[in-house]
């Protein structure tokens, strides 16, 4: 059984940066892709990237290319998401979730319990 | 990019009816490649369908996925009382980025 835990809530200035950590257990982090999925305020949801981190390849959506920067570190089985510019807009919940295989694009069978970050002067 | 549009916005309902989603895509989605989800306050998403009509592992048979091409419905045959949430559709087509659908919500009439 996969389990994904994230680290927990943060407050952020305009303009600063944030990294939020999602630790894998159960399965092989490494036969498996990582992606990042926002959800603002009442609002819908929303894929950002992700990684494959045998390959250590990120994949980004074109709205955030240049503002977000996703790695994994195989020997903790954690992937990372760091934002940087952060305006206000940016306050959401952020998810990691899982698609088996490697392959970025698939279908999301595991989540984690999701980071709200907050940005506010 | 294919763009997802869900309908009804929000779906009124009793426990016991039957509830039909809706789901359309703007361009056709590769290899039925095309998830449901469903959501609770203060939850993350849960997945209920992949490969457009597959159940995921421990999802109760009164949850069906249907169709191709543009056109995706997800049906609950008889709505339980934990069945009312926010229901999202997904495409993971052969490349990046996969999308979502703004959501349906079902709730209690």
């Amino acid at each position: 059984q996969v389990q994904l835990v994230q680290s927990g809530a943060e407050v952020k200035k305009p303009g600063s940066s944030v990294k939020v950590s999602c630790k894998a257990s159960g399965g092989t982090f490494s036969s498996y892709a990582i992606s990042w999925v926002r959800q603002a305020p009442g609002q819908g949801l929303e894929w950002m990237g992700g990684i494959i981190p045998i390959f250590g390849t990120a994949n980004y959506a074109q709205k955030f290319q240049g503002r977000v920067t996703i790695t994994a570190d195989e020997s903790t089985s954690t992937a990372y998401m760091e934002l940087s510019s952060l305006r206000s807009e940016d306050t959401a919940v952020y998810y990691c979730a899982r698609v088996d295989g490697y392959n970025l694009v698939g279908y999301f069978d595991y989540w984690g319990q999701g980071t709200l970050v907050t940005v506010s002067s | 990019e294919i763009v997802l549009t869900q309908s009804p916005g929000t779906l009124s309902l009793s426990p016991g009816e039957r509830a039909t989603l809706s789901c359309r895509a703007s361009q056709s989605v590769s290899s039925s490649y095309l998830a449901w989800y469903q959501q609770k306050p203060g939850q993350a998403p849960r997945l209920l369908i992949y490969g457009a009509s597959s159940r995921a592992t421990g999802i109760p048979d009164r949850f069906s996925g249907s169709g191709s091409g543009t056109d995706f419905t997800l049906t609950i045959s008889r709505l339980e009382p934990e069945d009312f949430a926010v229901y999202y559709c997904q495409q993971y087509g052969s490349s990046p980025p996969v999308t979502f659908g703004p959501g349906t919500k079902v709730d209690i009439k």
